[in-house]
């Protein structure tokens, strides 16, 4: 069973601009949950979608944006880029998105200039 | 409001000796408790969980303990190798489900 699958993995961007990450769940999978990693911080909730609907949203601003299509398939979008975006976004997926073993994607790392 | 305190952020043991590693929570409503490791550049996996109803779990060399009343669990790791070297995350469930609040890591050093 091919894994989580987290495109592109590696991007870099300039401040303003904007930039959407994929996210290929387990297959089976419905719940996909994003989250952002980085040095010092660990992982900080983003949002968690199930059956293409948003159940949960973490403290981000609302330049941060997510969505899941009706293969489970999902895309963050972050807008106007800002330096203290870049970090590590690691997609995870499970299958009820209830109490349980998430499983991550390798990420996806943003470096913004 | 919710919060995992992990601790300590960095631990250095010689192979062959024990790690513990500590995490405090502040919903008391939490009944599921996951630790993830990370090693270097690759994504984190599950190693171990427990859910609130029992108070200790072993896997092999890992355990995990919990302690309700305090509100905190800890990772035990025991004789150490130097393929355990890695950051470990404890997580907890937060506020309005379907989400989890992660420590902020301890980066595990198995010296040899």
């Amino acid at each position: 069973k091919a894994g989580v699958t987290q495109t592109p993995r590696y991007l870099i961007k300039t401040r303003g601009q904007q930039v959407t990450l994929s996210c290929s769940p387990i297959s089976g999978h419905r719940s996909v949950s994003w989250y952002q990693q980085t040095p010092g911080q660990g992982l900080q909730f983003l949002f968690e979608y199930f059956s293409e609907t948003q159940r949960n949203k973490g403290n981000f601003p609302g330049r941060f944006s997510g969505r899941q299509f009706s293969n489970s398939r999902s895309e963050m979008n972050v807008s106007t880029l800002e330096l203290g975006d870049s970090a590590l976004y690691l997609c995870a997926s499970s299958l009820s998105g209830d109490t349980g073993e998430l499983f991550f994607g390798e990420g996806s790392r943003l470096t913004v200039l | 409001g919710e919060n995992v305190e992990q601790h300590p952020s960095t631990l250095s043991v010689q192979e062959g000796d024990s790690a513990v590693i500590k995490c405090t929570y502040s919903d008391s409503a939490s009944n599921y408790f996951p630790w993830y490791k990370q090693e270097l550049g690759k994504r984190p996996q599950l190693i171990i969980d427990i859910r609130s109803n029992v108070g200790e779990k072993k896997d092999q060399r890992i355990a995990v303990t919990l302690n309700k009343t305090a509100k905190h669990f800890s990772l035990h790791i025991t004789e150490t190798q130097p393929e355990d070297s890695a950051v470990y995350f404890c997580a907890a469930p937060g506020s309005g489900t379907y989400k989890y609040i992660f420590g902020t890591g301890t980066r595990l050093k198995v010296l040899a």
